[in-house]
This record gives C-alpha cells, structure tokens and sequence, in this order.
C-alpha cells in the first residue's frame, strides 16, 4: 500500500500525558499536513511542512504541540500534558502540488480520559 | 471549517441521484475539493475542479462550479448504498491548506 500511514491509530491515555503520533506520507511528496478532526465537524488545519521546512502554524497548534519532519520524510506530533479536550481524530495528508489534492491516511483517533 | 457549508443531511433512494450542495466564500480560493469519509476512516479524494471551469464529469460524479456565487455541487448519478458516507466541500487557502465544511451526511435507502 502506497498511501499515507499513520500511527498508531488508536491511543487512550491519562490527562497529563505526553503522545506522540508518525504520519509516512506518499513517498514522493513534498507537501505534508496535519489535521485535526472533531466528532460532526470538517477538520481542521493544523500545521504544514514543505519538505523538512514547517511553513505554518494554527493558532490552533498550542504550545503543548510540536511537529516535526525532520528529513523532509516522515513527521511526528507531539502532544505535551494532553487535556481532555485534545480528544479528537488526528490526520495527516500529503500532496505534490496543490492541483493534485491532499491524500489524506485513516487517522490517529486520540481519548483522553 | 465556518467559511465553508453544506447542508447536514441527505437521504436518498437507491438508483437515483445525489445532489450536495456547498457554499465557499474565498474568492481567490484555484481549486475547490469533494472529500468522502466513511465511518471510522480518513478523508478519500474524490474530485477536485480548478476554479477557471464551470463543470467537471468523472463517471458517475458531477461537479458544477459557479464562480459569481460561489456554490459549488457534487452529483452522484445512480447512488447505490456504498455511497453512504459523509462528504466534505473544501476550499484551498494560500494554495495549500484546505477549509472544510462541516460535511453532508448521505444515507442511501432501498
């Protein structure tokens, strides 16, 4: 499977702790985003990476945040001292340029109890 | 996504078509996306349409864009019960990131 793919796609965790998600996008793309995505709702952007470089941030992304993608391959999103309101389904998604649309990998599904 | 809305709900029988309606609001926004979700999944592409065309067929899937009012619809000829899910309208901003709409849930009846 040539997709995006994100792990794990699954995780509950205690309110305090640290999470750490990895997205591997389709191998030839430059173009890496985050999303996050919340139960009735579209999701919502979160950050974006042009090869290792992270060009934007959302007011969303709080300091308790951080992403990387530090060989211009893969990324992680850190969650520091999670909140239950960080509750929600994390996605990633990858493109070429922007006429080819973002494919988007089946998501982190995150509970914080 | 509050720049970007669809209708909540549609239901419609087997064998007929789909009709989903999304209104955008920037103008300089070059293209303009149809995104399925099922249950549990992540977002597949469906169609996209540059924002320079009125209209764009693929298969069974039609998209109309009307640029002066900025409305933008997903046909789906002959719906069978596979096209049960939820479909998301989005528009891309600074030519990158993409604004959603909240998303159209289509239940497809026998």
């Amino acid at each position: 499977d040539t997709g995006v793919s994100q792990d794990p796609r699954h995780k509950i965790t205690k309110r305090g702790q640290n999470v750490t998600f990895r997205c591997d996008p389709i191998s030839e793309h430059n173009r890496l985003y985050w999303y996050r995505q919340t139960l009735g709702q579209g999701p919502e952007f979160l950050t974006y990476f042009q090869n290792e470089a992270q060009l934007e941030k959302s007011r969303l992304l709080s300091d308790r945040f951080s992403a990387e993608r530090p060989k211009g391959s893969f990324s992680t999103l850190e969650i520091q001292r999670t909140e239950q309101g960080d509750s929600a389904m994390y996605l990633c998604a990858s493109s070429l340029q922007r006429d080819t649309g973002a494919f988007f990998g089946q998501g982190t599904r995150l509970t914080v109890v | 996504g509050e720049d970007v809305e669809q209708s909540l709900f549609l239901s419609v029988r087997e064998g007929d078509s789909s009709v989903i309606n999304c209104t955008y609001t920037d103008s300089s926004s070059t293209y303009l996306y149809w995104y399925k979700q099922e249950p549990g999944a992540g977002l597949q592409l469906l169609t996209y349409i540059f924002s320079n065309m009125d209209m764009k067929q693929d298969q069974r899937l039609t998209v109309l864009l009307n640029k002066k009012d900025k409305h933008l619809s997903l046909r789906i000829a002959d719906t069978q019960t596979g096209d049960s899910a939820i479909y998301f309208c989005a528009e891309s901003i600074d030519d990158y990131k993409l604004s959603f709409g909240a998303g159209t849930t289509v239940t497809v009846r026998a």
